[in-house]
């Protein structure tokens, strides 16, 4: 197992220009979640998926924003018309949750500028 | 938002020291969890402590827990300089509408030879 993995590493955008971002999971975790980091900040949430349903998203996750699972495996976070401000590490984790709750696993992120 | 809040927010020891970060948070939780993040790179988890235990230990980790206080302190022993990393905490709400990780801004720790 190779643990999470986030595709591109890096990536370089003009403003209004489209975005997608990869992340695959470790294979046998049901849920998996999307947060975006910004310097000096910790992660704040965006949103998470149980199997190929997404439950919740937050706030910060705009009409531009979205995000799909579609067979429960690997996920997409596409950023439509990039402004500057999306420009932040964007971090895929993944988590295997039964009846109780435990770590998530991250990626190594997608950083994201917006020139 | 972010809900954990993590003091200092930078720390700077020499090796083989004690270095401690202390984090609050706001609401009820199931348990907190704390992750490590070097420059630029993804988040390792470290440890996990639920809500109903007040202490654990992970080889030179000692995590402490007070839910009455809403706090919680994280002590790396005889620390060492590949332990220079940004550090942070992460509640899991004790809530039924979802599971997001929460968390603080981090403590920045330098480990210096």
């Amino acid at each position: 197992d190779t643990g999470v993995s986030q595709n591109p590493r890096h990536k370089i955008t003009k403003r209004g220009q489209n975005v997608t971002f990869r992340c695959d999971p470790i294979s046998e975790h049901n849920r998996l979640y999307w947060y975006r980091q910004t310097l000096g900040q910790g992660p704040e949430f965006l949103t998470y998926f149980q199997n190929e349903a997404q439950l919740e998203k937050s706030r910060l996750l705009s009409d531009r924003f979205s995000a799909e699972r579609p067979k429960g495996s690997f996920s997409t976070l596409e950023i439509q018309r990039t402004e500057q401000g999306d420009s932040a590490m964007y971090l895929c984790a993944s988590s295997l949750v039964i009846s109780v709750r435990v770590e998530a696993f991250f990626g190594q992120g997608t950083r994201l500028t917006v020139v | 938002s972010q809900q954990g809040e993590e003091d200092p927010q930078a720390l700077s020891i020499q090796e083989g020291e004690n270095a401690t970060m202390n984090c609050s948070y706001k609401t009820s939780i199931n348990n907190l969890q704390w992750y490590r993040q070097n420059s630029g790179r993804g988040l390792v988890h470290l440890i996990l402590i639920r809500s109903n235990e007040r202490e654990k230990h992970s080889g030179r980790l000692r995590v402490t827990l007070d839910t009455s206080k809403k706090s919680s302190s994280l002590l790396i022993t005889a620390s060492r300089a590949a332990d220079t990393a940004s550090y942070f905490c992460a509640t899991d709400p004790n809530s039924n509408s979802g599971y997001a990780l929460n968390f603080g801004k981090g403590t920045s720790l330098l480990v210096t030879p």
